[in-house]
């Protein structure tokens, strides 16, 4: 079974300073890959995704992402966080084999300090 | 009304009790989910309603039943539930479920249900 893992519970960092959140899937082929940012007392938005091609990808709120298959990561980056980006981040995985379902990872929970 | 909206945002009932959750999408989509959200574990698909038909049950146990009357709205009925139970219920819709990973989905607030 495909599986998604994100190593880190929490991340803090502080506000203009760079982020990196780490993400690593469990699968043979490419499979389709995606962030989604929760807020408190919010539903899931989805950041960026990838299919294929380029695997640079960009998303909205600054943030981007690139898929390494030799490592099977899929990291989401930011040059300079914001204090409204605190947040959970989710990264999920979806492939035709398993009738193409989104399964997620645990989540990490981003703190931002001023 | 916009995306996707759920209520109860709250709900707090006995074990003995029934309550129903209620999701209505206003994105014209033909697919819509049932997913658990419990702390410090990954989103639990429950269920896949595709045009109406039912078309994933994830071993969910039968003290949750859904129903989905249209394409717009999707009810989970709860019935005799645990205290395991308590956890975040969201909604999702999206285009076209067979589309597969090209299908975006779109999430509500969700509905926090405690079950005491």
């Amino acid at each position: 079974a495909q599986s998604v893992t994100q190593p880190d519970i929490h991340i803090t960092v502080s506000e203009g300073a760079s982020l990196e959140l780490r993400c690593n899937y469990s699968y043979g082929a490419t499979p389709y890959l995606f962030w989604y940012v929760q807020s408190p007392g919010q539903g899931l938005q989805l950041l960026l995704k990838y299919f294929s091609g380029d695997t640079l990808v960009q998303g909205i709120k600054g943030f981007e992402a690139e898929f390494k298959r030799s490592q099977s990561s899929f990291n989401l980056r930011k040059p300079s966080v914001h204090w409204s980006d605190a947040a959970e981040y989710f990264c999920a995985v979806a492939n035709m084999e398993y009738g193409n379902k989104l399964v997620f990872g645990a989540g990490t929970i981003l703190r931002v300090k001023s | 009304e916009t995306g996707v909206t759920q209520t109860p945002r709250h709900l707090v009932m006995g074990m003995t009790n029934k309550k129903s959750l209620k999701c209505e999408q206003h994105l014209g989509h033909n697919a819509m989910y049932w997913y658990k959200q419990s702390a410090k574990k990954p989103l639990e698909l429950m269920f896949v309603y595709s045009l109406e038909e039912r078309v994933e049950n994830n071993s969910v146990p039968s003290r949750f039943s859904p129903e989905c009357p249209n394409s717009s709205h999707l009810f989970l009925h709860l019935h005799t539930l645990q205290p395991e139970d308590s956890a975040l219920y969201l909604c999702a819709s999206s285009q076209d479920f067979r589309a597969g990973g090209h299908d975006e989905q779109f999430f509500g607030p969700g509905t926090r249900l405690t079950v005491l």
